[in-house]
């Protein structure tokens, strides 16, 4: 299948810092990339979509000004979460669907966020 | 509010016995995919299948797909220890672009 990577795959930070995850289509290009947020035995919940060469669109109670979402490149969408609290800590994972390949969706292995 | 609902929430197996997953969901779709996930780790995607689908396999996966019940199973046949993980169905929903909704998941366990 398409791969996505993500970096880095953890992160610990002090409460305050902001943290930039990265995340990389490696053989395919992809205008759309989708973040989202996974707490400990939980599902995973979309955060936004990042639209290449416009503005993300998010998720209702997602604050767009806390996790900033910038589409750089086609194969490049990075997720900034600004003024990191405890509560942020999670685990992101962005995906990206491959149009022209049936629409399959291929995931990221996810970045570990802790916030001290 | 959850698209889509797996059941059971929980299973747990012998090795070389067969692991049935169900996935509910509520609105139409243009297609649903099954994924794994280990712990900690990213999610694998398993399988596709689309709207206009009924079955489909791959390896040791038979999927099955009923839009007229809103419903897909995942069986994994002849399960290793290996296939112990966590599996999550997402549906394309009409009209969303792509996005992908999930349910709460399956977690698996399969005993050596």
């Amino acid at each position: 299948g398409a791969v996505v990577s993500q970096h880095p795959s953890w992160v610990i930070c002090k409460s305050g810092t902001s943290v930039k995850i990265e995340c990389r289509s490696l053989d395919f290009q992809a205008t759309t990339m989708f973040w989202y947020r996974q707490f400990p035995k939980q599902s995973l919940m979309l955060m936004a979509t990042s639209n290449e060469g416009s503005k993300a669109t998010y998720e209702q109670g997602v604050e767009k000004d806390k996790f900033l979402i910038n589409h750089a490149s086609l194969t490049l969408s990075t997720l900034t979460v600004t003024s990191a609290h405890p509560e942020d800590s999670s685990f992101y994972i962005c995906s990206a669907p491959t149009s022209g390949r049936g629409d399959e969706q291929f995931f990221g292995p996810g970045t570990r966020l802790t916030v001290l | 509010s959850q698209q889509g609902e797996e059941d059971p929430q929980a299973l747990s197996i012998q090795e070389g016995e067969n692991a049935t997953m169900n996935c509910s969901y509520k609105t139409s779709i243009n297609n649903l995919q099954w994924y794994r996930q280990n712990s900690g780790r990213g999610l694998v995607h398993l399988i596709l299948i689309r709207s206009n689908e009924r079955e489909k396999h791959s390896g040791r996966l038979r999927v099955t797909l009923d839009t007229s019940k809103k419903s897909s199973s995942l069986l994994i046949t002849a399960s290793r220890a290996a296939d112990t993980a966590s599996y999550f169905c997402a549906t394309d929903a009409t009209g969303a672009n792509s996005k992908l909704t999930f349910g709460k998941g399956i977690t698996l366990s399969v005993r050596p």
